[in-house]
């Protein structure tokens, strides 16, 4: 069964720093390029940032460009954000995403998501 | 890197069909046929229902379909039945090599 799962949300003070994991299985990760969308409670979805199978394209949505870092691990099948800088508004549900084409690029949809880990920035 | 834009709601009645617009610029839906819509109920994570503007993954029920004319997107439900009620996001890639999403539009089925 393809599966992705979020870790590493908590409750953390603005300014401060936080990595979100997301672990894969059930389909060749090194393929794939992959992505983390976030939702703010009642809220419609954003996407935060990209990266290809193989690390070569990375891209960031202007929100988070500069504070936010996307990574993977394709040795073990994980996929990273390591955010820093964190203000109240990045306040939200944040997803892990898959890219749909085998060895596609960025433009290709987001076709399995994980259940999300919560990001509070609060003091 | 403006949201698309997508109507708050739309509502119809079982058997009916509804349609779901989505307007972006010519730097996102008008460039490209990487347009998708995802499915989303309550406290669950999106589904993908159609990508690059017309193609269901399989799964997809064939009540779900898509277009595009110039730079609005549209997401058409024929045959509504009470599981559809959920709200719909459409996304795009842009010209900046990122995503873009709509709004989204809470789907009420009568």
């Amino acid at each position: 069964e393809v599966q992705l799962v979020e870790s590493g949300g908590v409750v953390v003070q603005p300014g401060g720093s936080l990595r979100l994991s997301c672990a894969a299985s059930g389909f060749t990760f090194d393929d794939y390029a992959m992505h983390w969308v976030r939702q703010a409670p009642g809220k419609g979805l954003e996407w935060v940032s990209g990266i290809s199978w193989n690390s070569g394209s990375i891209g960031y949505a202007d929100s988070v460009k500069g504070r936010f870092t996307i990574s993977r691990d394709n040795a073990k099948n994980s996929l990273y954000l390591q955010m820093n800088s964190l203000r109240a508004e990045d306040t939200a549900l944040y997803y892990c995403a898959k890219g749909r084409a085998v060895l596609g690029g960025p433009w290709e949809a987001f076709d399995i998501w994980g259940q999300g880990t919560m990001v509070t920035v609060s003091s | 890197q403006s949201a698309l834009t997508q109507p708050a709601s739309v509502s119809g009645s079982p058997g009916q069909s509804i349609t779901i617009s989505c307007t972006g610029t010519s730097s996102d839906v008008g460039s490209y046929n990487y347009v998708s819509w995802f499915q989303q109920h309550p406290g669950k994570a999106p589904k993908l229902m159609i990508y690059e503007v017309t193609n269901r993954p399989s799964g997809v029920s064939n009540r779900f379909s898509g277009s595009k004319s110039g730079n609005t997107a549209s997401l058409t439900i024929s045959g509504l039945q009470a599981e559809d009620e959920a709200d719909y996001y459409c996304s795009s890639y842009t010209t900046s090599s990122t995503w873009v999403f709509g709004g989204g539009t809470k789907l009420t089925v009568l």
